[in-house]
Order: C-alpha cells, then structure tokens, then sequence
C-alpha cells in the first residue's frame, strides 16, 4: 500500500521569503510523485510531478520538488513566495494501479 | 467545454435524501475519478472508470454509493439515503490515457451538505 505524510498542517510565511513544504511517501513498490495546488472553491492543479530520471523536478509557478529515495521524501520548495501563492498544497502519489493516494494537505499562507 | 465541469455545485439535503452528483468530463478523455474530500482532508478515492467501464470501485464508502458512466463521457455518482457523514466536498477527475503519466484535469467539486 502507498501512503504519504504531511506533518506541516498550516505555513505561514512572508512574501518573497522561500518555503519548504514537507512531504515523506511509503510505498512498496516503485512510486509515482505528486504535487496538486488547490484554490479556494476550485479544483485540484497539478504543479509538478516525478516519474523517474532527474530526481529534481522544475513545476508550474516556480515551484520545485525533489525526490530523495533515502529519506523517502518530496518536498516541495520555491525560493520567493508570492501572496498569490496562498493555497492549499496536496502531495500524492501512485503506487499500484493509476488512482492517487493523497496526503492531508499544507496551507501555505503568504502575509505581506 | 474547456474543463471538467461538474454540477451542482452546491447541494443541501435532508438526511435520507437521495442525491445525484454530474461530472461532465474533457470530451475523449477515457479516465474519469471521484474523489471524495472531507473538511479538513485530502481527497480519498472513490472510483474509476474507464470509458463506460468501472474498473475500481473500492473506494466506496457503502453500498448507498453508486456511479455509472454509461456511455464512456458523463458520470453520475449517486448517494442513496444520504447520512451526515457523507458531508463533504465530491470531485471528479479526467485523464486522456488510462496511465498514471496523464496528467489529471479536476472539476471544481460538488459540495455536498447533509442536514
């Protein structure tokens, strides 16, 4: 069975400050990750994704996530946050079969 | 239409009530989910179809959950006898493939309100 953990329920962080945005992924077999932004009242976007290959993968929006299989993780960085990136942030990930396992999600709020 | 578009999107019913959740797909994509996301929580798998075919049905919470897809495009997932725990926001999801590697395109959501 897959599963991911989120351990950051709420970030807050300054606009134009980085964040770091915590994901760490079990799976038994090879894993496929995710990471989906969520608006308010909208649905989920995908940002960025690994398969295999380069273990730092370049999203949408600036966003960069990089997958490390020693730790098991995939955190999700971006070195200068904009107040428009005031979201919610879902890692996920496809183990067996194609239907994705989704964390509990990370508020990212951006304050000026 | 652009995106995936599901409807209503809001619904209130009484406990007891039947409901019926629309999700109209990108048009030719063959992969179409429901998810189901409780406040506070990620989405959790409901089922899958490919085209007409529903292929993974686990997710279901209960057998007052039901979804079809009939004719491989637009889907209906349908909650009978509808409980307070069903409260919660239900989305829908395409993809052009069956692979993992199609990037999923989401709906805006139902939210459904059980009083």
């Amino acid at each position: 069975a897959q599963s991911v953990t989120q351990l950051d329920s709420q970030v807050p962080v300054f606009e134009e400050a980085p964040v770091e945005l915590r994901c760490n992924y079990s799976s038994s077999v090879s894993v496929y990750l995710f990471w989906y932004v969520q608006y308010p009242n909208q649905g989920l976007q995908l940002l960025l994704k690994y398969l295999s290959g380069s273990t730092l993968v370049k999203g949408i929006n600036g966003f960069e996530a990089e997958f490390n299989k020693s730790q098991t993780s995939f955190h999700l960085r971006k070195p200068s946050v904009h107040i428009s990136d005031t979201a919610e942030y879902f890692c996920a990930v496809v183990g067996g079969g194609n239907k994705l396992t989704f964390g509990t999600g990370t508020q990212l709020k951006v304050e000026l | 239409g652009a995106g995936v578009s599901q409807s209503p999107r809001y619904k209130v019913a009484k406990r007891g009530q039947d409901v019926a959740l629309r999700c109209d797909p990108i048009s030719g994509h063959v992969s179409l989910f429901w998810y189901q996301q409780a406040l506070g929580q990620g989405p959790e798998f409901l089922t899958y179809f490919q085209n007409e075919a529903q292929l993974d049905k686990s997710g279901l919470p209960s057998d007052r959950f039901f979804a079809e897809r009939p004719e491989g495009s637009v889907s209906t997932l349908k909650i009978q006898r509808t409980q307070q725990e069903d409260s919660a926001v239900y989305l829908c999801a395409s993809s052009f493939e069956s692979s993992y590697n199609s990037p999923l395109h989401f709906g805006n959501g139902t939210r459904l309100t059980v009083t």
